[in-house]
């Protein structure tokens, strides 16, 4: 069964440090999208790519960085890890389904800046 | 520019009816949906519904449209235990896929 994949689940990781965390699919998904998750605000938007090579800022795209070098993997980079930065991550892919993009989510990364 | 909202909390006895609702501020929304996060996990596509759509059914689920004032429901008929989760309403402007996501409601179900 195609699925998507976060790793690692859970990182401590201190201030100023470089992090990246992965994501892969298995869907064959051109799109690609990063959202953080916290508590009053939903979900936002970090980066999106809608291919290979192809990479867009989202609304809080300030702080990290991310590259398309395949169809299945879009890595996402914190240059210098922040407290502000401690969040859930959550990684997904869309295709076209029935007329309607569906967006299908990874198990998420909990990151905690110290 | 875009916004979705909704209110925070929402507790129900198991057996009545959830309502959970949504407004959002983007008149060329196409399409918008509603997904469910388990604890712990990540989100998962509950129904979706087309903006020239007034309503959409399926099985427990229904959801409502007001395009006129922005407005999007989810009722969920029967709730039970296992519908305790997070429910956020998403709208796309047709561009590929990107959605803008609200702020998420926790149901509660209380026995």
């Amino acid at each position: 069964d195609a699925e998507i994949t976060q790793s690692p689940r859970h990182k401590i990781t201190e201030t100023g440090r470089q992090v990246t965390l992965a994501c892969h699919q298995t869907w064959n998904h051109n799109n690609m999208f990063w959202y953080r998750q916290d508590l009053g605000h939903g979900l936002r938007l970090i980066h999106y790519s809608y291919g290979v090579q192809d990479t867009n800022k989202g609304e809080v795209s300030d702080g990290y960085s991310v590259s398309r070098s395949n169809t299945e993997d879009l890595p996402l980079t914190l240059e210098s890890a922040a407290s502000s930065q401690t969040s859930v991550y959550f990684c997904a892919s869309s295709g076209l389904g029935a007329g309607v993009y569906e967006q299908y989510f990874g198990p998420g990364t909990r990151l905690t800046v110290t | 520019g875009e916004d979705v909202e909704q209110s925070l909390f929402l507790s129900v006895r198991e057996g009545d009816s959830s309502v959970i609702n949504c407004t959002y501020t983007d008149s060329s929304s196409t399409y918008l949906y509603w997904y469910k996060q388990e604890p712990g996990a990540g989100l998962q596509l509950l129904t979706y519904i087309f903006s020239n759509m007034d309503m959409k059914q399926d099985q427990r689920l229904t959801v409502l449209l007001n395009k006129k004032d922005k407005h999007l429901s989810l009722r969920i008929a029967d709730t039970q235990t296992g519908d305790s989760a997070i429910y956020f309403c998403a709208e796309s402007t047709g561009t590929a896929s990107k959605l803008t996501f609200g702020t998420g409601t926790r149901l509660q179900v209380t026995l």
